[in-house]
């Protein structure tokens, strides 16, 4: 079965613009969570989705925001682009979202702000 | 607050040798233990797992170990291989949707 998708691979965007992302999950996966990873800082959550409701939000400005459609597809959005917002953003999917359900990962994107 | 954490950001080891990553954690409340793979340009792998109720799991050449009176995990490679060359990160969860990864280490393994 086809895996997560993300779209696009790489964006260069300018400081101030705003950026929206795609995922989408694995066929019959209902929980997309996004992760910002940067050189030296792993992965940091950014927020899980499931049926279209956000569960749990991790420590990012509001700028960052997102949504999930019906079809479990999944945008996340980060407005007024600042230079530290350059990092790979990667999109996972589940079917559950919990920790004890294994997380398929996209191949990420990313994200250059000069 | 980083409370998964990779002290050591590279490890190199000979092919045939045991890899032996290393993963610190601050919350008591975590309930399972992941580690994944990740190679350049994709995106992390599930390697292996492990509940808060046990103490091993072994899957093939890999194996993780959990100490929770030292809230400390570690994930042995035997034996290492050219393939095994990656980037692993620890992961922890509390099953509220939302995991915490630590900042990973790269294992180089030498012919």
């Amino acid at each position: 079965k086809a895996g997560v998708t993300q779209t696009p691979r790489y964006l260069i965007k300018t400081r101030g613009q705003q950026v929206t992302l795609s995922c989408s999950p694995i066929s019959g996966h209902r929980s997309v969570s996004w992760y910002q990873q940067t050189p030296g800082q792993g992965l940091q959550f950014l927020f899980e989705y499931f049926s279209e409701t956000q569960r749990n939000k991790g420590n990012f400005p509001g700028r960052f925001s997102g949504r999930q459609f019906s079809n479990s597809r999944s945008e996340m959005n980060v407005s007024t682009l600042e230079l530290g917002d350059s990092a790979l953003y990667l999109c996972a999917s589940s079917l559950d979202g919990r920790s004890s359900y294994e997380q398929y990962f996209g191949p990420g994107t990313r994200l250059t702000v000069t | 607050d980083q409370q998964v954490k990779q002290n050591s950001p590279s490890l190199s080891v000979q092919e045939g040798r045991i890899s032996i990553l290393n993963c610190d954690y601050t919350n008591s409340m975590f309930d399972y233990f992941l580690w994944y793979k990740k190679y350049p340009a994709e995106g992390p792998t599930f390697l292996i797992s492990i509940s808060s109720i046990k103490d091993k799991n072994e899957d093939g050449r890999f194996t993780v170990f959990l100490n929770k009176s030292a809230k400390h995990l570690s994930l042995h490679i035997v034996p290492s291989q050219p393939g095994d060359s990656a980037v692993y990160f620890c992961a922890a969860g509390l099953n509220d949707y939302k995991l915490s990864f630590g900042a990973g280490t790269t294992v180089t393994v030498r012919a």
